[in-house]
C-alpha cells in the first residue's frame, strides 16, 4: 500500500500567520487527497491531486503535488480561527484502500 | 442528499463483550470503508466493502469483522472487547474507485466506543 508521513504533528500559529503541512512518501503516489477534521467532528474531503506538479487553490488554501509525486503540501495563508482542526493527507492506488498520514493538528491563537 | 449515518453515536461496553456498529452510506454510494481513530494512531484502515464483498482488510485482529448488505448498508462487529479497542470508529462511503482518479470519502460522524 501507499504509506504517507505527515509533518509537523502539531502547529500553533497566531491568527494571521501562514501555516504549512507536508505529506511525504518514499514511493511514487498515484494521488493525494486532503481532508480536514474539526475538533469533535469527522474528516471532510478538501481536494484531490493526481498530476505531477499540480497546484490547486481554494481561497486561502493552496495544495501542491510534487514533481516526483512523492510529496504534497497544504499551505494556508493568513490563518483564521475557523482553520482550526486536524489536516490529513491520504493516498491510494488502484484497488488499495485510502491510507492516511497521522495528521497535523493546527491551533490558531486569536 | 442525506449524509453517511452511523449508529449509535456513543457506546460503553465492558471488556469481553461484543459490539456491532452500523453505517448507512450516502444514497448511490456502493463502497463503504471503516476506520478506527485514536489520538496516537490517527486514522487506521479496518475494511472496505463493495457490492457485499470485502475488497480490502487492514491489519487488525480477527476479532474485528464486518459485512455489507445488498442495500450497501454496512455493519462492523468487534468481539471480545479489549480496553485498547476504545476509539472513534468512522464509516465512509464513496462512489466506486476508478483507476488513478479515486472518489473522495464521505465520512459519518462516527461511533465513540468506550471499553471499561
Amino acid at each position: 500500500g501507499q504509506q504517507v508521513m505527515q509533518i509537523p504533528q502539531y502547529q500553533h500559529v497566531q491568527e494571521g500567520e501562514d501555516f504549512t503541512t507536508y505529506c511525504n512518501s518514499s514511493t511514487t503516489l498515484s494521488n493525494i487527497q486532503w481532508y480536514k477534521q474539526r475538533p469533535g467532528g469527522h474528516p471532510v474531503f478538501l481536494i484531490q491531486l493526481v498530476k505531477s506538479g499540480e497546484v490547486k487553490k481554494q481561497k486561502r488554501l493552496t495544495f501542491q503535488f510534487g514533481e516526483a509525486k512523492k510529496n504534497s503540501s497544504l499551505h494556508i495563508t493568513a490563518t483564521q480561527t475557523t482553520d482550526v482542526g486536524t489536516y490529513f493527507c491520504g493516498s491510494n492506488s488502484g484497488n488499495t484502500p485510502l491510507v492516511f498520514g497521522k495528521g497535523t493538528r493546527l491551533s490558531v491563537i486569536a | 442528499k442525506a449524509g453517511v449515518t452511523q449508529t449509535p453515536r456513543y457506546l460503553i461496553k465492558t471488556r469481553g463483550q461484543q459490539v456491532t456498529l452500523s453505517c448507512s452510506p450516502i444514497s448511490g454510494h456502493r463502497s463503504v470503508s471503516w476506520y478506527q481513530q485514536t489520538p496516537g494512531q490517527g486514522l487506521q484502515f479496518l475494511f472496505e466493502y463493495f457490492s457485499e464483498t470485502q475488497r480490502n482488510k487492514g491489519n487488525f485482529p480477527g476479532r474485528f469483522s464486518g459485512r455489507q448488505f445488498s442495500n450497501s448498508r454496512s455493519e462492523m462487529n468487534v468481539s471480545t472487547l479489549e480496553l485498547g479497542d476504545s476509539a472513534l470508529y468512522l464509516c465512509a462511503s464513496s462512489l466506486d474507485r476508478l483507476s488513478s482518479y479515486n472518489s473522495p470519502l464521505h465520512f459519518g460522524n462516527g461511533t465513540r466506543l468506550t471499553v471499561t
